[in-house]
């Protein structure tokens, strides 16, 4: 089993629409929890950072963790043809800084 | 991209030949990672460094050695390339080795073709 699994889709939503990207993950030691973006032929770029449980704001963009659940999530609203892109969940334990990535979300918006 | 480089941004190589990829920060960043990204795996690390000289094995190292001989430079070396090291390779850093500190930035990334 791996330790974070992520639907790697394809999504495919029109403008405007809210979108909801998840992953779940089997390792309890898990403290903090990132949504890298991705653009085609780029490298990953830091989108959302969380600690812990709970929810996580930044503009369109909502982070939120269910450590009870061993689940996380990533919602877009009012989603723009400039979120296509793969959308990469990652995640850390307390100590040191190794990172546990997901196979990533690939997400296209239809004007 | 955080002030991170890679060279170069495309090989294409032969089976069994040497290859090295050089990743150049200029954000005076302690700590330097080597991934690779495949399709059904995401992002594996391969190697890492927290300083200038001190390195050590990430998940996938086998094939690959590094150095670091600058802050600011991080070499990967595949010694004898094989097609299953056809990928892309990108470079990460990070101000601090904890998570509740920093995070990984990560570079342009490198595409490698093994033929």
């Amino acid at each position: 089993q791996k330790e974070v699994e992520q639907d790697p889709g394809p999504l495919s939503v029109p403008e405007g629409a809210i979108v909801s990207l998840n992953c779940t993950y089997s390792n309890s030691a898990f403290q903090y929890f990132m949504w890298y973006r991705q653009y085609s032929r780029k490298g990953p770029e830091l989108l959302m950072y969380t600690y812990s449980s709970g929810n996580k704001e930044d503009g369109r963009f909502t982070a939120q963790v269910d450590k009870s659940s061993k689940y996380i999530s990533l919602f877009i609203r009012d989603s723009q043809p400039s979120d296509s892109a793969t959308y990469l969940c990652a995640m850390s334990p307390n100590t040191g800084n190794q990172f546990y990535f997901g196979t990533g979300t690939s997400l296209t918006v239809i004007p | 991209d955080a002030g991170i480089t890679q060279s170069p941004r495309h090989k294409v190589t032969e089976t069994g030949t040497p290859v090295t990829l050089r990743c150049h920060q200029t954000e005076n960043h302690r700590y330097m990672y080597w991934y690779r990204q495949d399709p059904g795996h995401g992002l594996r690390l391969i190697h890492y460094s927290y300083g200038v000289k001190d390195t050590d094995k990430g998940e996938v190292s086998d094939g690959y050695s590094v150095s670091r001989s600058k802050t600011e430079d991080f070499l990967l070396t595949l010694e004898s390339a094989t097609s299953s090291q056809t990928s892309v390779y990108f470079c990460a850093i990070s101000e601090s080795m904890v998570a509740s500190q920093d995070t990984q930035y990560f570079g342009p990334g490198t595409r490698l073709t093994v033929l």
